[in-house]
This record gives C-alpha cells, structure tokens and sequence, in this order.
C-alpha cells in the first residue's frame, strides 16, 4: 500500500519564478496538509484541505496558494520565488470520519526547493 | 510565535539506557499531542501520540507522558537502540487538525 508520493523530490529554480508542487495522499485520506521545513527547524505549517475545500492557513504570504483535487491529490504553488523559500516542502495526508477527526499525519519524503 | 518548544536540540544516550525527550507547549487548546523521528532525506515518520485525556501511552518500548498543568509532554525509549539514533520532533495539534511541531531533538544513541 503506497504511503504519502511527492514529486519532484529535488528542484533548483531561479528566484522571481514560480513552483508547482504535487502531493498523493494515502489511499482513502481526504485531509492533505502541506509544511515547510527550513534547516534546523521543525515543520511550519502552511495549509490544509479537506474535502477539495481549505480548512486551514498558516502564517504564509499570499505568493503561497494550494489546491485539492476530487481524488484528493494537491499541489502547493509559490510565485514570485525568493532565495528564503529555500526548503523541504512536506505533504502529509490523514484519515479520519472529518477534519477535525483525532488521527495522526503521514509525511511524504518531501520535495527539496533551492532558489538561486 | 514558537507554541511548541524542544529546548534540548541534542542528546546522546548509551545503548541499553533509557532516552527522555522533553516537549513544553504553549496553547491550551492543544487536545492532541504527537512524536515523530525524521531521519535525514526522509519525511517524518509517526512514531506515538497521546490525547489530552490520558497522561500515559505506551507502544512498546516507547513511552509518552502529558502533564497538561504543565503543559509539557515527553517521550521515554527502554532501552535506547543505536537505530533511535533520529531527530525527534513534537508536534501538538488543535481543534482544527493543524499541527504545530518543536524544534526536533537529535538523539545519538551509543553502541
């Protein structure tokens, strides 16, 4: 049973560009949330979806957008790079009856962005 | 605004003994409260969690404890394999399914 796929695993863009981002959840999970991990720090949390619907924003410009697809995939879009969006960018999906359901979150690998 | 804090960024444990990580929180609102060990290139892999009812969860050889009047939480491995050898990070989720995570902990556990 496939776990959490985000692809591209590794990406190098210039700044002033633009990223896309894709995420598969686990076979049944509706919830899809995406983080920014910068060195030496923990996750920070961006969005969350649930539903094909937004449930929750983190404290994130608005260069940063998301999207949930009817088979529950994501993509995560940041325009107008800048050098500090530099980061592993983690897709995790949970299960769960709801959103608010009590249940634990599946990271995928992640995808490595380096701006230059 | 840092609502959940891993003061200790390392930690280094004989093989054999126990290892205690350390988790304070900010947020009461918090009602549910999680461990996670990263690996590096990898995502974080789940590893125990506790609702904020309980005080204790066990799986295994790891162990997590909630004090809620202190808001701090931690997580006990017996004994400490050098395959724990990991950055262990917090993380709290609130009454929106948003999870907010520590800073990790590096635990080296010595052969």
């Amino acid at each position: 049973d496939a776990g959490v796929t985000q692809s591209p695993t590794h990406l190098i863009k210039t700044r002033g560009q633009q990223v896309t981002l894709r995420c598969s959840p686990i076979s049944g999970h509706k919830s899809v949330s995406w983080y920014q991990q910068v060195l030496g720090q923990g996750p920070q949390f961006i969005f969350q979806y649930y539903e094909k619907e937004e449930r929750g924003r983190g404290n994130f410009p608005d260069r940063f957008s998301a999207r949930q697809f009817p088979n529950y995939s994501s993509e995560l879009n940041v325009n107008a790079l800048l050098l500090g969006d530099s980061a592993l960018y983690l897709c995790a999906s949970s299960g769960g009856g709801s959103w608010t359901a009590n249940t634990e979150a599946f990271f995928g690998q992640g995808t490595r962005l380096t701006v230059v | 605004d840092q609502q959940v804090k891993q003061n200790s960024p390392s930690l280094s444990v004989q093989e054999g003994r126990i290892s205690i990580l350390n988790c304070d929180y900010t947020n009461s609102m918090f009602d549910y409260f999680l461990w996670y060990k990263k690996y590096p290139a990898e995502g974080p892999t789940f590893l125990i969690s506790i609702s904020s009812i309980k005080d204790k969860n066990e799986d295994g050889r790891f162990t997590v404890f909630l004090n809620k009047s202190a808001k701090h939480l931690s997580l006990h491995i017996v004994p400490s394999q050098p395959g724990d050898s990991a950055v262990y990070f917090c993380a709290a989720r609130n009454t929106g399914n948003q999870f907010y995570f520590g800073t990790g902990t590096s635990l080296t556990v010595i052969p």
